[in-house]
């Protein structure tokens, strides 16, 4: 069974600081891993997608994938308290269904 | 664009009693999705349609829940009955051809 692993937090980060958001997933299969931000109430929100090993980046945001190690990660620069969410973690298999797998996701607090 | 459609946002019912969700994806998305978000965890995939078929609806408990898509646009998702242990966000997504999900607003169901 596909899984996806998060250390649910809360993970609380100064303001102004970076943030980083771990996750790990067990499908080697897996070809495409995304975040989403939700906050309270809300629905999830898209924040990064990454398809291929190492860094992307967008704004304060930063995406970094390792498929040997099966590990993906989000770091947030320059923290604001709006970032504060719950950040999920997804993962893609590369079959033909392809429904995202998510993981319980990390609570993250910025503290003003 | 129009985002994905939901309704309603809230309903409460009494175990044993059925319900009835509904969705209207993104105009042009081919692929649409029920996801049921218990309070605390990451959203669980109950079943994926690209197009009117069905590709995915192994996590669907098909003796209560069932889904449709009719003429391959809106979709409505149905529970009968209803247990405690249903209430739950459901969300709706749509997306294109292997490409990031965008969510509705989701449907907080309450089970008495």
């Amino acid at each position: 069974q596909k899984e996806v692993e998060q250390n649910s937090g809360p993970l609380s980060v100064p303001e102004g600081a970076i943030a980083s958001l771990n996750c790990t997933y067990s499908d080697r299969g897996s070809q495409s891993f995304f975040w989403y931000r939700q906050y309270s109430g809300k629905s999830p929100e898209l924040i990064m997608s990454i398809y291929s090993n190492g860094d992307k980046e967008d704004g304060r945001f930063t995406a970094q994938l390792n498929k040997a190690s099966q590990y993906v990660s989000l770091l947030i620069r320059d923290s604001q308290p709006s970032d504060s969410a719950t950040y999920l973690c997804a993962s893609r298999g590369g079959g033909g269904a392809d429904g995202l797998t998510f993981g319980k996701g990390t609570h993250l607090i910025i503290q003003p | 664009e129009a985002g994905v459609a939901q309704s309603p946002r809230y309903k409460i019912i009494e175990k044993r009693q059925s319900v009835a969700f509904w969705c209207n994806p993104i105009s042009g998305h081919a692929t649409l999705y029920w996801y049921q978000q218990i309070l605390g965890q990451g959203p669980k995939l109950l079943i994926q349609f690209q197009n009117n078929g069905v590709v995915d609806d192994s996590q669907l408990p098909k003796d209560r829940f069932s889904a449709e898509r009719l003429k391959g646009v809106d979709s409505t998702l149905k529970i009968q009955p209803a247990k405690l242990e249903d209430s739950a966000v459901y969300l709706c997504a749509s997306s294109r051809t292997l490409s990031p999900l965008h969510f509705g607003n989701g449907t907080r169901l309450t089970v008495t």
